[in-house]
């Protein structure tokens, strides 16, 4: 167990939908990442929160969202959604608000799109 | 943008053989990890490398950074079937704002026992 809990595990949904996908970092973890993963392929980075405030941006599209709350626990947000956009996301949490600590990562949210 | 690549994608080997997966970016690192993900998993940290040239021994496993902090590898010994999954190196730019982690497009390792 990372520590780093993401909610839902699992959702169906249909084209043109709106989605909230929930993570909530490990305790101590300011740091929060989202991740793409398409089946069989690579981790895409989408965003990254630090403490609240955004710290990086990969390729997120428009159509996506993120935020960090007070309490750190994270959401991304998924609109209009195409059949595209089914993967797996992945939420990880670290305690620096750079890249070179270790990441922890949730057990994912697997989207799909119908 | 930095972009960080790996080979092979596929490999496939004998349980007993070695197993070795590369991975190259375009820029200089501040450092480089490396993931294991197994299948149906989540990627799990194995280690981190910071100094150039660097080389760490985890059993069965080598992981080396190369000198010019752009390439690294990681080399396991005598595979057994509870390697298999999917291996990423996720690196940060050097200088200051290394805030992305980006990971490489992963090696997936299959076990024929």
């Amino acid at each position: 167990d990372s520590g780093v809990t993401q909610t839902p595990k699992h959702l169906i949904t249909a084209t043109g939908q709106r989605v909230t996908l929930r993570c909530s970092p490990r305790s101590g973890d300011l740091s929060v990442y989202w991740y793409q993963q398409s089946l069989d392929q690579g981790l895409q980075f989408l965003i990254q929160y630090y403490n609240g405030e955004e710290r990086a941006k990969g390729n997120i599209l428009e159509r996506f969202s993120a935020q960090q709350f007070p309490d750190l626990h994270s959401e991304l947000n998924l609109s209009s959604l195409e059949l595209g956009d089914s993967a797996l996301y992945f939420c990880a949490s670290s305690v620096a608000p750079h890249g070179n600590t270790e990441a922890f990562f949730g057990q994912g949210t697997r989207l799909t799109v119908v | 943008g930095q972009q960080v690549m790996q080979i092979p994608q596929y490999q496939h080997v004998q349980e007993g053989e070695d197993f070795t997966t590369y991975c190259n970016s375009s820029t200089t690192l501040s450092n480089i990890q490396w993931y294991k993900q197994r299948p149906g998993g989540h990627p799990v940290f194995l280690i981190q490398l910071v100094k150039s040239g660097e080389v760490k021994k985890q059993k069965r496993l080598t992981f080396q950074f190369g000198e010019a902090k752009k390439n690294s590898s990681l080399h396991i010994t005598a595979t057994q079937t509870t390697d298999v999954g999917t291996y990423f190196c996720a690196a940060s730019p050097a200088g200051f704002g290394n805030e992305k982690l980006t990971f490489g497009t992963g090696t997936r390792l299959t076990i024929i026992p």
